[in-house]
């Protein structure tokens, strides 16, 4: 079992749709969560993180952790055709300096 | 300018060539890191480096070898490509002082095909 668990899609939905992506984690130590957004022939960005538990929103973006469930959620509103990339969950453990990634769920919004 | 920039960004060799991805960087960042990816495996860490004299193995190390250069410069070869060393090959930076979640910079990428 991967210690990441990200459903690679593909995901595609119409212009204006809320938008729900998902990881499930195993190891409960995880406490540094962090989504990644990756366009067509370029390197993941990073998009959002949290810290622990609890919700963060930005702009049309949140990201929420359930620490109890081990799944962490990236929501996006009023979905763009510019949102249209590969979304990665990225973790990792509090002390620790390596990244753990998601497989990414590549996402395509239809004008 | 790009921060994180990769070489070359396309390549195409056969089994058994040796191959060299080199990765520059001008964020001043003290962590280096070499990624793949393959299509549904995400991204795998192959070799990380915390500063010049720093290496460390990642959880795909095997075939490849890498050299820190120069804070940076961090550099990734296949001794001997084979096929399934076939993947888009990225490089990231971070420093653990600017971010404490330990944000990775990533670069545009190198797609390697081995026939």
């Amino acid at each position: 079992q991967k210690e990441v668990e990200q459903d690679p899609g593909p995901l595609s939905v119409p212009e204006g749709a809320i938008v729900s992506l998902n990881c499930t984690y195993s190891n409960s130590a995880f406490q540094y969560f962090m989504w990644y957004r990756q366009y067509s022939r370029k390197g993941p960005e990073l998009l959002m993180y949290t810290y622990s538990s609890g919700n963060k929103e930005d702009g049309r973006f949140t990201a929420q952790v359930d620490k109890s469930s081990k799944y962490i959620s990236l929501f996006i509103r009023d979905s763009q055709p510019s949102d249209s990339a590969t979304y990665l969950c990225a973790m990792r453990f509090q002390g620790a300096q390596k990244l753990v990634f998601g497989q990414g769920t590549r996402l395509t919004i239809n004008p | 300018d790009a921060d994180v920039t990769q070489t070359p960004r396309n390549r195409i060799t056969k089994t058994g060539k040796r191959i060299m991805l080199e990765c520059s960087q001008t964020k001043g960042h003290d962590r280096m890191y070499w990624y793949r990816q393959d299509p549904g495996l995400g991204l795998r860490l192959i070799y990380y480096s915390f500063d010049v004299k720093d290496i460390n193995k990642g959880e795909i190390s095997d075939g490849y070898s890498v050299s820190r250069q120069a804070q940076a410069k961090f550099s990734l070869s296949l001794e001997s490509a084979i096929p399934n060393q076939t993947a888009l090959y990225f490089c990231a930076t971070s420093d653990l002082q600017v971010s404490s979640y330990n944000e990775q910079f990533f670069g545009p990428g190198t797609r390697l095909t081995v026939l």
